[in-house]
Parts: structure tokens; C-alpha cells; sequence
């Protein structure tokens, strides 16, 4: 069975540029996250979807940040414009749903903004 | 805030067992124990979880207290590929959890 699948593995863009970044859960799956690592430091939560909806948030920089899993299958996160300290790892899992189940981590997308 | 406390760094020698420990003292009734692990430049990969009962698989072994507010991660024979930052987190799992991770435990498996 495929795992999480995020494209691309990698991104270098200069400040104020757009970009976006793409994630395919593992089939069945319906609750899928984004989360953003620092260097040096654990993932964290930006969004969380069921199904299409949006239901956490609350950690998505609003200004610049937005995401959609328009189907409840795949989802885009995109940022603009980008700045210097938006250079992370963005991390993508999905889970089954249900109290107990596993997050299944994508391989992340590595942003370098110059 | 992570709701979990682990020790910054720990050796192994390869072959031996590596007894990763994580304290945990605030845990409610019906939040689980995860373990996930990540290796430079990959996303975690998720090892073992329990609730109460001691848990085994074909990665590790997971001794909770009886209390639950402690546990311990087995890696039973550690090889140098296990060289990894290994999370403690406690959640409630599945569509309820946000997994929060703390700063983990650098697991170093010496030859």
C-alpha cells in the first residue's frame, strides 16, 4: 500500500514569491494534516481537515497561508507571498479517524527562501 | 506545550537494547502513548502506541506503568540505522489528535 506522497521534495524561491505545495493521503483516509518543521525543532500543527472541511486552523497563518482538499482527498498549501522565515519542512500525514488511530507522515517538502 | 518530558540525548552500543524513557505525568484516561522516530531528512515514522497495556510489534516494545505516567520504548537489538530522533507524545489518537511533539530524544547507536 502507497504511503502519504508529497511532491515536491524540494523548493528554493526567492522572498515574496508564491508556492505551493501537494499532498496525497493514503487511500481511505480521511483526516489529513499539514504541519511545518523548524530546524532543530518537532513538527506543528497548521491545519487539520475531515473529509473537506477545515475543522483546526487555528495555527494557519491567515495572512499568507491557505490551504484546500477540495475532493477530501488530496490538498494544495500554499503560501503568498512567501518570506525568510517561512524556509521549514512542510509535513503532511493522514489518519483513519477514530480515537486510537495513527498519523502516517509523508516525506516532507523541504522550502529554502533566499 | 508538549505534555511529555524526555531526556535530550542517549547512546547505544549496536546490538544492545535501547531503552528510550518518557515521562508523562499529566496523561488523561483515554489519551494514548505514541512513539514515532525521524531520521535525518525524513518525515517521522510512526514505531509503536499503547493505551494501557503493554504493546509489541515487529519495530519495538512499549512498557507503560500502571499508572501511566511514565513509559518506556524497547528497541530490543539496535542497529545503526535506528540512529534517529525518537518522540514521546501522548494523544488521543485518530480524528482527535493534534500530535504535539516536544524535542525528543537523539538516539545515537554507536558501532
Amino acid at each position: 500500500e502507497a504511503g502519504v506522497v508529497q511532491s515536491p521534495r524540494y523548493k528554493i524561491i526567492e522572498k515574496k514569491q508564491p508556492v505551493a505545495f501537494w499532498c496525497n493521503p493514503i487511500s481511505g483516509h480521511n483526516t489529513l494534516y499539514w504541519y511545518r518543521q523548524n530546524l532543530g525543532q518537532g513538527p506543528e500543527l497548521l491545519i487539520r481537515y475531515e473529509n473537506e472541511e477545515a475543522v483546526d486552523d487555528s495555527q494557519l497563518p491567515k495572512d499568507r497561508f491557505s490551504a484546500e482538499r477540495l475532493k477530501g482527498v488530496d490538498s494544495t498549501l500554499k503560501i503568498q507571498p512567501a518570506e525568510l522565515g517561512d524556509s521549514a519542512v512542510y509535513l503532511c500525514a493522514s489518519s483513519s479517524g477514530g480515537l486510537g488511530e495513527t498519523q502516517y507522515f509523508g516525506p516532507g517538502t523541504r522550502l529554502l527562501v533566499l | 506545550d508538549a505534555k511529555t518530558t524526555q531526556p535530550t540525548s542517549m547512546d547505544c552500543a549496536e546490538g544492545r537494547a535501547a531503552n528510550l524513557p518518557c515521562n508523562h505525568s499529566t496523561i488523561s484516561g483515554n489519551e494514548y502513548v505514541y512513539w514515532y522516530r525521524q531520521i535525518h531528512s525524513q518525515g517521522p515514522q510512526y514505531i509503536i502506541h499503547g493505551l494501557k497495556n503493554n504493546e509489541t510489534n515487529e519495530m519495538a516494545s512499549l512498557i507503560i506503568t500502571e499508572d501511566r505516567k511514565s513509559s518506556t520504548l524497547i528497541l530490543p537489538h539496535a542497529t545503526l540505522r535506528d540512529t534517529a530522533v525518537y518522540y514521546c507524545i501522548v494523544d488521543y489518537g485518530g480524528s482527535q489528535g493534534n500530535l504535539i511533539f516536544g524535542k525528543g530524544t537523539k538516539l545515537s547507536v554507536k558501532p
